[in-house]
């Protein structure tokens, strides 16, 4: 068990730019979730994943924001077009299907600023 | 939509039990209670989670009132190392985990 990877850690990137981010889920879970953490604010649900397919969005995750999750194994998170209130914490977790009382298991994230 | 509602933030000595409390008044028959800790600079942690009974892990135990419209977790001697933000959840089938602000533990040496 390696956990949930994350990269890169840290993105700096000029508003109207393209970003996009990975995370690697633990091998053998097959949800996946992102989440966005702005400061001294808890999580934010963006989206998830159950294996390939994205069952849930969030009023959060704009036309800008696209994720995905090709043969149910790593997912991105793309946002087109970076604005500075993209500014955040975007968090990754998995967890293996026990619904309810599923744990998650969270990556350290990758911290976006937008100049 | 958190739908749990907690102190912003505590303070606790080293070496002494901490409470943290937590409502969530509207809490249905399925859902369960999570706990989560986050420390700084780092993704959250799962702690413990339960649905009716009181549970105990390594960690830390959970209090389930017998309504079970709030909850306790207990941390039975606090070090250093438990200073984190605490987040209080409810989560069902077909729901997701919304985080609220969570709790901010400081503990005292």
């Amino acid at each position: 068990d390696t956990g949930v990877s994350q990269n890169p850690r840290h993105k700096i990137t000029k508003r109207g730019q393209n970003v996009t981010f990975r995370c690697d889920p633990i091998s053998e879970h097959n949800r996946l979730y992102w989440y966005r953490q702005t400061l001294g604010q808890g999580p934010e649900f963006l989206t998830y994943f159950q294996n390939e397919a994205q069952l849930e969005k969030s009023r959060l995750l704009s036309d800008r924001f696209s994720a995905e999750r090709p043969k149910g194994s790593f997912s991105t998170l793309e946002i087109q077009r970076t604005e500075q209130g993209d500014s955040a914490m975007y968090l990754c977790a998995s967890s293996s299907r026990h619904p309810g009382s599923e744990k998650l298991f969270f990556g350290s994230g990758t911290q976006l600023s937008v100049l | 939509d958190a739908k749990t509602t907690q102190p912003n933030s505590m303070e606790s000595n080293e070496e002494e039990p901490v409470h943290l409390p937590c409502n969530h008044s509207t809490i249905s028959g399925t859902d369960y209670i999570h706990w989560y800790r986050q420390l700084p600079s780092q993704g959250p942690e799962y702690v413990i989670h339960g649905l009716t009974s009181n549970v105990n892990n390594r960690m830390a135990s959970l209090a389930i009132a017998e309504d079970r419209k709030s909850s306790t977790l207990i941390l039975h001697r606090a070090t250093l190392r438990d200073a984190a933000v605490y987040y209080c959840i409810r989560s069902n089938t077909g729901n997701q985990f919304y985080f609220g602000t969570g709790t901010s533990l400081t503990v005292i040496p």
